[in-house]
């Protein structure tokens, strides 16, 4: 089955600086890889996605790109605000996929 | 707000006893998911249901059991509780049958047995 890892496993970035965090996977058909952000106690919620016929997507201060040659996409996350202290969690699925493959997720931590 | 409903928000129990948590997924969803959460723990896929039948089993153990009623709410059944069953469980409720759409999470059910 499919394999996604996730780092780093904790991130702490001053207020206004970017955040990265990246995810690789191992099955080449895997096509569809969305990102979730969960706050303390709350549910995971969708922030960005992207599918595998397309090389970069960005939503007002986040973006996400993919390299399907190296099996690996990013998270982008810039001019951070307090706000955007989460856990982030990577996702892989397939078309003919029956589940979502999660990383193990990223604490940022915001500093103010 | 998902539009994925979950109940209880939170269970108290004792070990090894039954408890079952609920879940309606969004209007227009067939499918459900079933994650558990562990304290500082990733998402572990339990199950999935598709229009009523079971579509795809993860690393759910043996003493837990799920279904999906004709109306597509969901409810999932502990059995035999342990301390370590003490989690947060989440439902998520998808449009098609395929793990290749937007994935929508409840609040989840935190489950603490004592």
């Amino acid at each position: 089955g499919e394999n996604v890892e996730q780092h780093p496993s904790t991130l702490s970035v001053q207020e206004g600086d970017s955040a990265v965090i990246k995810c690789t996977y191992s099955d080449s058909a895997s096509n569809y890889f969305p990102w979730y952000k969960q706050e303390l106690g709350k549910r995971p919620q969708l922030i960005i996605d992207i599918r595998s016929n397309v090389g970069e997507k960005k939503d007002q201060r986040i973006a996400v790109t993919l390299n399907k040659t190296a099996k690996h996409f990013s998270l982008h996350i810039t001019e951070t605000q307090p706000e955007d202290s989460a856990v982030y969690f990577c996702a892989a699925s397939m078309v003919a996929g029956n589940q979502f493959y999660f990383g193990t997720g990223t604490s940022l931590t915001v500093i103010p | 707000d998902s539009g994925v409903t979950q109940t209880p928000k939170h269970l108290i129990t004792a070990t090894g006893q039954r408890v079952t948590l609920r879940c309606s997924p969004r209007s227009g969803d067939l499918s459900v998911y079933w994650y558990q959460q562990s304290l500082d723990q990733g998402l572990q896929f339990l199950i999935q249901y598709y229009n009523g039948e079971e579509r795809a089993k993860g690393n759910i153990l043996e003493r837990f059991s799920a279904q999906q009623f004709p109306d597509l709410h969901s409810e999932l059944n502990l059995s035999s509780l342990e301390l370590g069953d003490s989690a947060l469980y989440f439902c998520a409720s998808s449009v098609g049958g395929s793990a290749n759409e937007k994935l929508f999470f409840g609040s989840g059910t935190q489950l603490s047995v004592l």
